[in-house]
């Protein structure tokens, strides 16, 4: 039930653009994002939902194909501050499944000035 | 304080010891996860509790034994831990369960 992420690992120079995939095996009711920075906690980034929607801030964007069970994080201008490990954590329905992440192993990317 | 802080930050216990981790949300949120985050292995979501009663037990052993006093504070209790379980908990909480969740910064396990 894992997702699996692509690529593992991304090196960028600042102003370079970035996609990060998420794929699931299993038809997916949300996807979450979340970024990672080296011995901090995760923080939240965006959530998109069934219905296949697309969302964005500053130059960070994710859109959702649920019909192929997959999401990807696009990061346009990169920026040193959006160096970390990217996760991907997806909930297959509602009910008594509603709140239950799975995980991906996560991208790590790394922006170089 | 704000957000969700978690105590002790880092944690050295022998494999007979009892211990126990905190977490607590200022966020007015209902509910709260526990998590393990190994290296080189995805984010594992232990438990789920949602407005204090617990909706998840994600085939934890019993060694890991949680409790929710309110919707504000979460323990992990830990009794004769494996050295396989050295990693780092996680604990977060969302509004409602599905919504956004807020992690807190993670207690450093190492048992011996």
């Amino acid at each position: 039930q894992q997702p699996v992420q692509s690529p593992q690992a991304v090196i960028l120079r600042e102003g370079e653009d970035a996609v990060i995939n998420c794929s699931s095996s299993k038809a997916l009711y949300s996807v979450h994002w979340y970024r990672q920075k080296h011995g901090e906690a995760p923080v939240f980034l965006m959530i998109l939902l069934k219905g296949g929607e697309q969302k964005g801030h500053d130059k960070i964007s994710a859109s959702f194909n649920e019909k192929k069970q997959q999401s990807s994080l696009y990061l346009t201008a990169s920026q040193l501050s959006y160096s970390g490990t990217y996760f991907c954590g997806t909930e297959s329905g509602r009910g008594s499944t509603l709140g239950r992440l799975y995980f991906g192993r996560g991208t790590q990317l790394t922006v170089w000035p | 304080e704000t957000g969700v802080t978690q105590t002790p930050r880092h944690l050295v216990m022998g494999m007979t010891n009892k211990k126990s981790l905190k977490c607590e949300q200022h966020l007015g949120h209902n509910a709260m996860y526990w998590y393990k985050q190994s290296a080189k292995k995805p984010l594992e979501l232990m438990f789920v509790y949602s407005l204090e009663e617990r909706v998840e037990n994600n085939s934890v052993p019993s060694r890991f034994s949680p409790e929710c006093p309110n919707s504000s504070h979460l323990f992990l209790h830990l009794h004769t831990l494996q050295p396989e379980d050295s990693a780092l908990y996680l604990c977060a909480s969302s509004l409602m369960r599905g919504n956004e969740q807020f992690f807190g910064p993670g207690t450093r396990l190492t048992v011996l």
